[in-house]
């Protein structure tokens, strides 16, 4: 069975940093590119950053670009999302999603860790 | 401001037909580049309902097709059911943006 289980979420004040992590199960990790979307409370769905499967094809929206990174461990079955100089606006539930490739669907998605940006 | 542009809410009674559009533009569905739907419960993570614009994935009832037609996309839930009231996202990459593009999402009210 496919799994992908986000943690890492947490309060933070705005300006701090976190790092989520997204640890992938019941399939060749290795195999397949990932993104990174977040849903803020009561709003739509908002791509944030894919990574393809051999980790050297990389993409940001323009919201995060230059303060949200994202990387892989495939001998880990892991996905990351740093996140830093994070903003209120960045308070959302950010999920893994497990894709073929950028333009594929995601057929496999994360329950979704909380980050909450406040003072 | 989405690149790819649903309506808020959609309603309908039990056992009618419903649609929800898509509209994009000539860098992404128009380009053409793949349409997928998504369907989100109240609380839970999204999950993929038609994929590369008309194809359901194993699981998913007959009564939810899509369609895609130059720049634009829809999803059709026909037999509308209570289990059926939920929000519902279309997606698509944009190659002038280099990436993912998500609708604004609508909310489907089963009355």
């Amino acid at each position: 069975e496919v799994q992908l289980v986000e943690s890492g979420g947490n309060l933070i004040q705005p300006g701090g940093s976190l790092r989520l992590s997204c640890v992938a199960s019941g399939f060749t990790f290795s195999t397949y590119a990932m993104h990174w979307v977040r849903q803020a409370p009561g709003k739509g769905l908002e791509w944030l950053s894919y990574i393809n499967s051999y980790n050297n094809v990389i993409y940001y929206a323009d919201s995060v670009k230059g303060r949200f990174t994202i990387s892989r461990d495939n001998a880990k079955n892991s996905l990351f999302l740093q996140l830093t100089s994070l903003r209120a606006e960045d308070t959302a539930v950010y999920y893994c999603a497990r894709a073929a490739s950028l333009g594929s669907y995601t057929d496999y998605w994360g329950q979704g860790t909380l980050v909450t940006v406040s003072s | 401001q989405s690149a790819l542009t649903q309506p808020p809410s959609v309603s309908g009674a039990p056992g009618q037909r419903v649609t929800i559009s898509c509209t994009g533009s000539s860098s992404n569905i128009g380009a053409p580049y793949d349409v997928h739907w998504y369907q989100q419960l109240p609380g839970k993570a999204p999950t993929l309902l038609i994929y590369a614009n008309n194809n359901r994935p194993s699981g998913v009832p007959e009564r939810f097709s899509g369609s895609k037609s130059d720049a634009s996309a829809s999803l059709a839930i026909s037999g509308l059911q209570a289990e059926d009231e939920a929000d519902y996202y279309c997606q698509s990459y944009d190659s002038s943006l280099t990436s993912v593009v998500f609708g604004g999402g609508t909310k489907l009210t089963v009355l």
